[in-house]
């Protein structure tokens, strides 16, 4: 059984484009949850999704970053116009059920310059 | 809202040794779990050690034990025998068992970043 898997490990934007972050959750997991690593910093709650649906948000940014995690796919978590700031590690876990134990993934690695 | 507290940025630990890593957190909740992750420079988070606060009984995990004291709101992480594959940054983590919203949801402290010296 595969683990959480993320992708791309690393990437590179410029300011003003498009950051594509992908998460597989682990086989049967159909709750998902993103968090973000700033530097020095430990991780924060961004996001909570179930299939197709958003089930608390409450920790992203209110502009430009959105996620979805549709029926049939990976979870994408999307951030538009990138800034400097951005740059973090963003990391996916996924449960089974709601309120249960989740599995992390490697995170992915975004730089803005 | 609950906080978690590392107070250490850094610690050192010669092979073989002994090391307590230290976390305290807030809440008002008598019902939670907490958690010892390890991120080795891999990126990769790794869950070491987990505690229920309605367990008196301090957790385990072979070279892995807690020291949890409750009325404190402390949650040390002792190391045994200390090995070079122990270095990584360790993460103190707090969870509501609550059911209701955010149950879900970790909050981390800011982490200690461990080295062992050979």
């Amino acid at each position: 059984n595969a683990g959480v898997m993320q992708n791309p490990r690393h990437l590179v934007r410029r300011r003003g484009q498009e950051a594509r972050l992908r998460c597989s959750p682990m086989k049967g997991h159909s709750h998902v949850y993103w968090y973000r690593q700033l530097p020095e910093e430990g991780l924060k709650f961004m996001v909570y999704l179930q299939k197709e649906n958003i089930i608390d948000e409450s920790g992203m940014p209110k502009e430009r970053f959105s996620a979805e995690f549709p029926k049939e796919g990976p979870s994408i978590l999307r951030i538009q116009q990138v800034v400097r700031g951005d740059s973090a590690a963003y990391f996916c876990a996924s449960s089974p059920l709601a309120h249960t134990e989740a599995f992390f993934g490697q995170g992915t690695r975004l730089t803005v310059v | 809202a609950q906080t978690v507290t590392q107070s250490q940025p850094e610690m050192s630990v010669q092979e073989a040794e002994t090391v307590t890593l230290s976390c305290t957190y807030d809440t008002s909740e008598s019902d939670y779990y907490l958690f010892w992750y390890k991120q080795p420079p891999s990126r990769q988070m790794i869950l070491v050690i987990r505690q229920e606060a309605y367990k008196q009984q301090n957790a385990t995990e072979n070279r892995f034990s807690v020291n949890f004291q409750k009325a404190a709101k402390s949650f040390s992480l002792k190391i045994s025998d200390s090995q070079l594959g122990d270095a990584a940054m360790y993460f103190c983590a707090y969870r509501s068992a609550d059911s209701g919203a955010g149950s879900y949801q970790l909050t981390f402290g800011k982490g200690t970043k461990l080295s062992v010296i050979p």
